[in-house]
C-alpha cells in the first residue's frame, strides 16, 4: 500500500516570501500521479499542482512549483511571492496511474498548515 | 460549470440514527468519490461510484454505504451512527480515466452527539 508523509505540521511565511513544504511516499509503482491539493477555511479542497512521474520535468503552475525526486520518493511545493490568500492547509496526494481496484483513490498525507504574515 | 455540490453543508445527529449525504458530481463528470475527514485519522477513501457501481471501496465498516444514479449523483448513508463517524465528508467528481483530476465539493460537516 501507499503511503503519504508529511512532516512539518505547521509553516510560517512572510508575506512576498517564498516557502518550501516537504512530502515524501512510499510506493512500489513506477508511474503514478502526485498532487497538492488546498485546503482553506472555507473546507473546499483546491487542486493546487499535478506532476505526473514519468514527466521528469517540474510542474509549474504561476507561483506554484515542485520539486520531484522520484528516485528519493520526494515531492516538494514551493510558494514564490507568498500571499495572504495562500494561507491554508496543504495536503499532498498520491494516485495510482492503474485504474483498477482501488488504484483510483486518492491518498493523502497528514497536511501542513501554512500561516502568512505581514 | 457549477462546481460539486454536496447537500447539506452542516448536519446534527445524535447516536443510533442514521444519515444520508448528497454529492452532485460536475457536468459530465460519471466517476464519484467519497472521502471522510477527521482531525485524528485524516483524509480517508470510503468508496468510489461509476456509471452506478461501486468500483472500489475503502476500509470501512458495513454501515457505511452509498449509491449513484443515473445522472451521476450519488448519496452517501451511514446507519447507526456512532460519535466517532463525526467528521467532514468530502465528495469529489472526475472524468473517465486515472489521469484525471478529482474535484471536490465543500463537504458535509456531520455532527454526532
Amino acid at each position: 500500500a501507499q503511503t503519504v508523509t508529511q512532516s512539518q505540521p505547521e509553516m510560517s511565511v512572510q508575506e512576498a516570501e517564498t516557502v518550501t513544504l516537504s512530502c515524501t511516499y512510499d510506493t512500489s509503482e513506477s508511474d503514478y500521479y502526485l498532487f497538492w491539493y488546498k485546503q482553506p477555511p472555507s473546507r473546499q479542497m483546491i487542486l493546487v499542482i499535478r506532476q505526473e512521474a514519468y514527466k521528469q520535468q517540474n510542474a509549474t503552475e504561476n507561483r506554484f512549483s515542485v520539486n520531484f525526486q522520484k528516485a528519493a520518493k520526494s515531492f516538494s511545493l514551493k510558494i514564490s511571492d507568498s500571499q495572504l490568500g495562500d494561507a491554508a492547509m496543504y495536503f499532498c496526494a498520491y494516485r495510482s496511474s492503474t485504474y483498477t481496484g482501488t488504484a483510483s483513490k486518492l491518498t493523502f498525507g497528514t497536511g501542513t498548515r501554512l500561516q502568512v504574515t505581514l | 460549470k457549477a462546481g460539486v455540490t454536496q447537500t447539506p453543508r452542516y448536519l446534527i445527529k445524535t447516536r443510533g440514527q442514521q444519515v444520508t449525504l448528497s454529492c452532485s458530481p460536475i457536468s459530465g463528470h460519471r466517476s464519484v468519490s467519497w472521502y471522510q475527514q477527521t482531525p485524528g485519522q485524516g483524509l480517508q477513501f470510503l468508496f468510489e461510484y461509476f456509471s452506478e457501481t461501486q468500483r472500489n471501496k475503502g476500509n470501512f465498516p458495513g454501515r457505511f454505504s452509498g449509491r449513484q444514479f443515473s445522472n451521476s449523483r450519488s448519496e452517501m448513508n451511514v446507519s447507526t451512527l456512532e460519535l466517532g463517524d463525526s467528521a467532514l465528508y468530502l465528495c469529489a467528481s472526475s472524468p473517465v480515466g486515472a489521469k484525471n483530476i478529482q474535484y471536490f465539493g465543500a463537504g458535509t460537516r456531520l455532527s454526532v452527539l
